[in-house]
């Protein structure tokens, strides 16, 4: 098993454009998640999934879009990047939301914002 | 207020030493509360999870306190390889995170 896999791993943007960050999932687990980690705030939820063709908002959406598919694939698309999305986006799985369903987490992606 | 506090440390301690953190939730509904440990630009992986009745995995232990909305982790003889930051998380719908502890075990 892959587990989860992120790509790519780094990536640099001008303000303004636009792109898709791939998270993939080997595991048939029903719950993904985005999320984003800045120095002295912790990893904060983007959006997530409880499966294929569900997706909600987690505590900082705004500026970012999802989708769900089919249950191994959950992209994060950044509509029009500013210089305050520069960040490490990971992406998790989990069997649900489940008590006690560890989250596995991929390598991240590191993006900078010019 | 924040849903999960923790101490950001540093805390730098000798190789054999024992070290606490702990870490406070402050949503009572909160279900399940984890330790995961996350390496200098790495993902994180999950330590350990934490029950009510407090558990053990070798070197680690891990306590809930449900009425003070408390959770710690002990580690004993502490190695090298322990140098980490400590994120604890809590399950209450979604997972949140803590702002981790960063340890650093010295030779």
């Amino acid at each position: 098993n892959a587990g989860v896999t992120q790509t790519p791993k780094f990536q640099v943007l001008k303000t303004g454009q636009s792109m898709t960050l791939q998270c993939a999932q080997d595991m048939n687990h029903e719950y993904m998640s985005w999320y984003r980690q800045d120095p002295g705030m912790g990893l904060r939820l983007i959006h997530y999934s409880v499966g294929a063709g569900i997706t909600d908002q987690g505590e900082v959406p705004n500026g970012y879009n999802v989708s769900r598919s089919t249950t191994e694939d959950f992209p994060l698309r950044l509509l029009s990047a500013a210089p305050s999305q520069t960040s490490v986006y990971f992406c998790a799985s989990s069997r649900g939301r489940g008590v006690y369903n560890e989250q596995f987490f991929g390598p991240g992606t590191r993006l900078t914002v010019l | 207020r924040k849903e999960v506090e923790q101490d950001p440390g540093p805390f730098n301690v000798p190789e054999g030493a024992t070290v606490a953190f702990n870490c406070t939730y402050s949503n009572s509904a909160s279900q399940s509360f984890f330790w995961y440990r996350q390496d200098c630009r790495k993902e994180p992986k999950l330590l350990m999870s934490v029950y009510s009745s407090g558990n053990e995995d070798g070197r680690f232990t891990a306590q809930l306190n449900r009425a003070s909305q408390y959770i710690s982790l002990l580690i004993r003889d502490s190695k090298l390889s322990d140098s980490a930051t400590y994120l604890c998380v809590v399950n209450r719908v979604q997972f949140y995170f803590g702002t981790g502890t960063s340890l650093t075990v010295i030779p």
